[in-house]
């Protein structure tokens, strides 16, 4: 009964260094997102997928990459990651249709 | 363009009184709204959704909310408030075009449940 499953859940970075999260799905879900919360903005969207080897652009992209080769993981890259990107990243998924999303529990990622 | 406004940073409410968090939308055509809880250190977990037809919905853990197309509220409300429900609530929406499922998010409301 996993549902959606996040690794890491904890990581602290040095500026500069880069990372993967990787997001894995057990629902046959064909959208996968990945969000960002901070304190005080609630959660702002990263990239998203509708499907197996694609990805889109959310509402802050920046500083981000994405990959979706196989339909159940959805991976978030940081090339060269910056104290700005110290937040916690949820990723979740969705069936067609009008569904509601279903979250991991999240990875807090600290860049120093 | 679609989103989300929860104007109290945080609601404080007595165990057993009456409880409301408020949120108001914004999206072009008809809304699909969602309402989810958050506890510590946890992810969002889906409460309730509001799509199409009568516009009170009951959810989980006695949650309701209630659509109201003429003021574009969708409020979360729970008649007698207990001690675990204290945690941050966000509220969602996406309009009928988003057929992705994108949804834009509130900031939250932490509630607060006094014993």
């Amino acid at each position: 009964n996993a549902g959606v499953t996040q690794t890491p859940k904890f990581r602290v970075l040095k500026t500069g260094q880069s990372m993967t999260l990787l997001c894995a799905q057990d629902m046959n879900h064909e959208y996968m997102y990945w969000y960002r919360q901070d304190p005080g903005m609630g959660l702002r969207l990263i990239h998203y997928s509708v499907g197996e080897g694609t990805t889109a652009k959310g509402e802050v992209p920046d500083g981000y990459n994405v990959s979706r080769l196989k339909k159940q993981n959805f991976l978030l890259g940081l090339e060269s990651a910056a104290p700005s990107q110290t937040s916690v990243y949820f990723c979740a998924s969705s069936p067609l249709g009008a569904g509601e999303l279903f979250f991991g529990e999240g990875s807090r990622l600290t860049v120093l | 363009a679609q989103s989300v406004a929860q104007p109290e940073d945080q609601v404080n409410v007595a165990e057993g009184n009456p409880l409301t968090v408020k949120c108001t939308y914004s999206v072009s055509g008809n809304p699909y709204l969602f309402w989810y809880v958050q506890y510590p250190n946890r992810g969002l977990q889906f409460l309730l959704k509001y799509i199409t037809g009568d516009n009170l919905v009951k959810g989980s853990y006695g949650f309701e909310a209630e659509f109201n197309k003429s003021q574009t509220s969708f409020h979360l409300k729970k008649p007698s408030a207990l001690v675990s429900d204290s945690a941050l609530y966000f509220c969602a929406v996406r309009g009928p075009g988003y057929g992705n499922n994108r949804l834009a998010f509130g900031k939250g409301n932490q509630v607060v449940v006094i014993p």
